[in-house]
């Protein structure tokens, strides 16, 4: 089983809806939560981290539900410009090191 | 604007070639990383270092090796190169302390033939 799961998608979304998708993680003993995105050909960059309380930035909200071990990303009024691979990222509680989710594809359409 | 500059974008290496991969960044961070991404398999982790000279095995060690003997430089070195080594390579760096906001470099499409 993978450390970090995520449905690889394509999501299509058409333009102005609303899309949310979840990644599951096997550490319970996880500590820290990221969403990265990463356009084509382009690295990866941070996003929003995740806290437990749920976080909002602007049309991007993040949960984290230590209980079941998944994290979710909601995307309100879709742009085109979202279009991207949204990764999951998470962090062990020893050290700096992160791991990848495998990502998710989201495609907004006209 | 603070940078992780990676050497090369596009490197075509034959079979058997010893291959260096150069990344450097300018912000005085601790943390180095080396990842691979493949289609299918997402990035994976081949080595770190958190300090000069100091190296840890990731998840997928095998056929590569580094070396920092600058804090603001970590090379990886594939010493003989295979066709499954064909891949995305992206460096990246992070501060002590720092829980998120890994900067990574723009990457390394090498192609091994």
């Amino acid at each position: 089983r993978k450390e970090v799961e995520q449905d690889p998608g394509p999501f299509n979304v058409p333009e102005g809806a609303t899309v949310a998708f979840n990644c599951t993680y096997s550490n319970s003993a996880s500590q820290s939560f990221f969403w990265y995105r990463q356009d084509c050909r382009k690295e990866p960059k941070l996003l929003m981290s995740v806290y437990s309380s749920g976080n909002e930035d602007g049309r991007f909200t993040a949960q984290l539900n230590r209980a079941s071990q998944y994290i979710s990303l909601l995307i309100r009024d879709s742009k085109l410009s979202d279009s991207a691979t949204y990764l999951c990222v998470v962090m062990e509680a020893a050290g700096n090191k992160l791991t990848f989710g495998g990502g998710t594809r989201v495609l907004v359409k006209p | 604007d603070v940078k992780v500059t990676q050497s090369s974008r596009y490197l075509v290496k034959r079979t058997g070639e010893k291959v260096f991969l150069e990344c450097v960044q300018d912000m005085d961070h601790e943390n180095m990383f080396w990842y691979r991404q493949d289609p299918g398999l997402g990035l994976r982790l081949i080595y770190f270092s958190y300090d000069v000279k100091m190296k840890e095995k990731g998840d997928i060690p095998e056929g590569y090796s580094v070396s920092r003997e600058k804090k603001e430089r970590f090379s990886l070195i594939l010493e003989s190169a295979s066709t499954n080594q064909t891949s995305m390579y992206l460096c990246a760096s992070s501060s002590v302390g720092q829980v998120y906001g890994y900067t990574f470099g723009s990457g390394t499409r090498l192609t091994v033939v």
